[in-house]
């Protein structure tokens, strides 16, 4: 298996404009989970999904970031408008029965700039 | 709910030398504990994890740890260090059959000097 597929691997865009992430997680996870990485904040859990279903968004900052996944193997996170303090790298993570200890897999990230 | 602390945010270490990276936990209930490790511009891949049974666990590269539930820590050390373990290492906690997600600490950055 290639592992987390994340795309793309860099952007970088002005504020205002519309900022779509994906991820393809390992085939046969049944949770994916998206954080964001920050100098200042470490790494923050945003939303994960369980058999494609939003459990928890609890993490995502303000309505102006939204997430959703439409199968097994597609997810995005989508921020609209964009800000600077947007700038960040968001990792997509999956796992499979992440509730009994299973580990997640972690992709190669998306270093987002937003200036 | 569970939390994460690591105490150092940064950890100089000869080449060579041993390392102690710390993490103390806070929960209610029974945790698995983990340790993951960063590379630079990669992201996180598992080191090694205590889910039950014995409290020294054996990981990746060399690295072990230990549960330790009356201190509730779960320290991380290496004996040797290699300029290669250059890294962040997070400690994280999940809750036993109480929360599917991943509590991380904010992570502990090991510098390897020559």
């Amino acid at each position: 298996d290639a592992g987390v597929i994340q795309s793309p691997r860099h952007e970088v865009t002005e504020m205002g404009q519309e900022v779509t992430l994906r991820c393809k997680p390992i085939s046969g996870h049944d949770y994916l989970f998206w954080y964001r990485q920050t100098m200042m904040r470490g790494l923050e859990l945003l939303i994960y999904f369980n058999n494609n279903v939003p459990i928890d968004d609890s993490g995502m900052p303000e309505d102006r970031f939204s997430a959703k996944m439409p199968n097994a193997s597609f997810s995005t996170l989508k921020i609209q408008p964009s800000e600077p303090r947007d700038s960040a790298v968001y990792f997509c993570a999956s796992s499979f029965q992440a509730a009994f200890g299973y580990e997640q897999f972690f992709g190669p990230g998306t270093r987002l700039t937003v200036l | 709910a569970q939390s994460v602390t690591q105490l150092d945010s940064q950890v100089p270490v000869f080449e060579e030398a041993p390392v102690e990276l710390r993490c103390n936990y806070s929960s209610s209930v029974s945790v698995y504990l983990f340790w993951y490790v960063q590379y630079p511009n990669q992201g996180l891949q598992l080191l090694l994890k205590y889910l039950s049974g014995s409290t020294l666990v054996k990981g990746i590269n060399g690295f072990e740890a230990e549960f330790n539930k009356s201190q509730t820590s779960f320290h991380l050390r290496k004996p040797s260090v290699h300029i290669s373990d250059t890294a962040e290492y997070f400690c994280a906690v999940s809750e036993v059959n109480r929360d599917d997600k991943i509590i991380f600490g904010k992570g502990t950055r090991l510098h390897i000097l020559p």
